[in-house]
């Protein structure tokens, strides 16, 4: 069955200093993978998507995520981190049947000044 | 960029009651809905897939008689909670896709905070 794993319930990373957020996936073909950003009271926004193609994907607000097979990993980086980055962000991948997305558990991110 | 809002964004109520939540895809049509619950610090957890014109697709586990999903028109999506118990305590989603096939954009709602007294 498909599934994504967040290692990292919570991170702190310094205004400025740059962000990793882990990604694993578990699928069996070519995956179709999201990052997502939930602020507070606030919905879910898309952040980058991989459908296929180049495996380093550009985002918006500064963040990528590069896709690798190998390690089924989809990890999303940022070199310069903002307080305004600080909130939940989620890895998510497109079920087996095309439909609907499976979401990891969701990172915390927060940013010290 | 296209927008899917939910009504209402909270809602408190009483138990033994029934609550509806609205998912309104604003400037797009779409066929396909999808409703999502949150527990806190968990991670969204797919309901059912509703489907304009027809049944919604539960997921397994979900029961589709305490959760009415109904998809009247491209526009409109509605989850009603029966019967509604602390239990049932939880931040409901939404989520529309937008153009056609199955990577088309998906959008979310707000989402709506149910508290069941």
């Amino acid at each position: 069955a498909q599934s994504v794993t967040q290692p990292d319930i919570h991170i702190t990373v310094s205004e400025g200093a740059s962000l990793e957020l882990r990604c694993n996936y578990s699928y069996g073909a070519t995956p179709y993978l999201f990052w997502y950003v939930q602020s507070p009271g606030q919905g879910l926004q898309l952040l980058l998507k991989y459908f296929s193609g180049d495996t380093l994907v550009q985002g918006i607000k500064g963040f990528e995520a590069e896709f690798k097979r190998s390690q089924s990993s989809f990890n999303l980086r940022k070199p310069s981190v903002h307080w305004s980055d600080a909130a939940e962000y989620f890895c998510a991948v497109l079920n087996q049947a095309g439909t609907a997305l499976i979401f990891g558990k969701g990172t915390t991110l927060s940013v010290s000044s | 960029g296209a927008v899917v809002s939910q009504h209402p964004s909270w809602v408190i109520c009483k138990s033994g009651t029934s609550v509806k939540i609205e998912c309104r895809s604003l400037d797009f049509q779409a066929t396909t809905m999808f409703w999502y619950r949150q527990f806190p610090k968990q991670s969204l957890m797919l309901m059912a897939t509703s489907n304009e014109g027809s049944k919604a697709t539960y997921e397994q586990g979900v029961e589709k008689d305490k959760f009415l999903i109904n998809h009247a028109s491209l526009t409109l999506s509605t989850l009603t909670v029966t019967s509604a118990h602390p239990e049932d305590s939880s931040f409901y989603i939404c989520s529309a896709r937008s153009g056609t096939g199955n990577t088309g954009e998906l959008f979310f709602g707000e989402g709506s905070r149910l508290t069941v007294l």
